[in-house]
């Protein structure tokens, strides 16, 4: 079974320029979540989606940042315009309902995204 | 507000040395979860272990083991018998349930990087 997979694994960009970040969870993965590792500092919580809805975008940064999940199967980030303090690591997972409880997250293995 | 934190940044073994990582983290809730993931040189985060707040036995896991204590807040990783493969770095995260039974967004330490030498 394939895993969390994320597209592309490295981005070098210019200020100002528009990036977009792919991520296709496991099949049957309902919840979708992002995270962003800026270097230094801890893993922080984006924005997770249950199926195509948003269920908690509370981590976005601002309004440059634009995500996606059309039909619930793999979702997009969008960073536009791109600001040098977007560099870093840009993390997806995604989980599954068993009944009432959640299963742990699996991780794609992250877009390393450089804003020049 | 809630925290973890894991504070060592570096560590550096001998290969069969058995090291441990802490992680101490600070919540209000009484139900929560706490993970350990490992980050390989290839970047992905490998899921370890996931222990909820009412579950304090201790867990063994091959060469893996956890001490969960309540009491310290603490939630502390031992890899018996190091090997080289165990280079990495590895994260401590704390989850709050959105619902009973459920967890959601994780609230992760800066990791710590094990450098297990031959």
């Amino acid at each position: 079974e394939a895993g969390v997979t994320q597209f592309p694994s490295h981005s070098v960009i210019e200020k100002g320029q528009t990036v977009t970040l792919r991520c296709d969870p496991i099949s049957g993965h309902d919840n979708l979540y992002w995270y962003r590792r800026v270097m230094g500092k801890e893993i922080k919580f984006l924005l997770h989606f249950v199926k195509e809805s948003k269920q908690d975008e509370s981590g976005m940064p601002n309004n440059r940042f634009l995500a996606e999940r059309t039909g619930g199967t793999y979702s997009t980030l969008k960073v536009q315009p791109a600001e040098l303090e977007d560099s870093g690591v840009y993390f997806c997972a995604s989980s599954q309902e068993l009944g009432m409880v959640e299963t742990e997250a699996f991780f794609g293995q992250g877009t390393r995204l450089t804003v020049v | 507000a809630q925290k973890v934190t894991q504070a060592q940044t570096e560590i550096s073994v001998v290969e069969k040395e058995d090291v441990t990582l802490d992680c101490v983290y600070e919540t209000r809730d009484t139900t929560y979860y706490l993970f350990w993931y490992k980050q390989p040189p290839s970047g992905e985060l490998v899921f370890l272990i996931r222990r909820n707040s009412f579950d304090e036995q201790n867990e063994i896991s091959g060469r893996y083991s956890w001490n969960f204590q309540k009491s310290t807040s603490s939630f502390n990783f031992t890899i018996t018998a190091s090997q080289v493969v165990d280079s990495a770095v590895y994260f401590c995260a704390l989850s709050e349930p959105y619902n009973a039974g459920n967890n959601r967004k994780l609230i992760w330490g800066l990791g710590t990087s094990l450098a297990v030498n031959p």
